[in-house]
């Protein structure tokens, strides 16, 4: 499967505990997105990656949360002192630089009990 | 501040009719469009896109309208099938292409057989 690779798939943590979630983009991709999604709402935007630079990362990316691509491969996404308003499907996708569509990974499911 | 608008949370359209899914935006900025189609359990696959300088793009069943004057767009989908039941999410980038892409909430299509 060449897609783009989320894991773990589910995750449920305690309040205050910090999560790691990992994703691996489509092999020649350059750009690397992460998104956010609750129920009854479309993806937000969090951060966006071309190779290796962190490009731009939304206002919904408190201080708690820091995501990194460190060889311009996978990326990481860390959240520190979960809350459960954390608790949301987090999305990966990764895209070529000037093409026009994105492909996403299936998710990454938090639960913050 | 929803930018990018489906007021539609569903719609039930019967096999062979047509389908419309209406979006509307609010951000003169954007000039790049997108509908992407979610199945339960899996992360949004790309359908069709539209650059502002076009009104009309087509590919196959999927047929994207943009009206720049009115701020928005439809997805037409003809004939319908029970295969194409899923959530469909309008999105828009100011870039040209895919980078920051801003998502509606989504409509629930049904298609009865």
């Amino acid at each position: 499967d060449t897609g783009v690779s989320q894991n773990p798939r589910h995750k449920i943590t305690k309040r205050g505990q910090n999560v790691t979630f990992r994703c691996d983009p489509i092999s020649e991709h350059n750009r690397l997105y992460w998104y956010r999604q609750t129920l009854g709402q479309g993806p937000e935007f969090l951060t966006y990656f071309q190779n290796e630079a962190q490009l731009e990362k939304s206002r919904l990316l408190s201080d708690r949360f820091s995501a990194e691509r460190p060889k311009g491969s996978f990326s990481t996404l860390e959240i520190q002192r979960t809350e459960q308003g954390d608790s949301a499907m987090y999305l990966c996708a990764s895209s070529l630089v000037g093409t026009g569509e994105a492909f996403f990974g299936q998710g990454t499911r938090l639960t913050v009990v | 501040d929803q930018q990018v608008k489906q007021n539609s949370p569903s719609l039930s359209v019967q096999e062979g009719r047509i389908s419309i899914l209406n979006c509307d935006y609010t951000n003169s900025m954007f000039d790049y469009f997108l509908w992407y189609k979610k199945y339960p359990a899996e992360g949004p696959t790309f359908l069709i896109s539209i650059s502002s300088i076009k009104d009309k793009n087509e590919d196959g069943r999927f047929t994207v309208f943009l009206n720049k004057s009115a701020k928005h767009l439809s997805l037409h989908i003809v004939p319908s099938q029970p295969g194409d039941s899923a959530v469909y999410f309008c999105a828009a980038s100011r870039s040209g292409g895919y980078q920051k892409v801003t998502f509606g909430t989504g409509t629930k299509l049904q298609v009865i057989p």
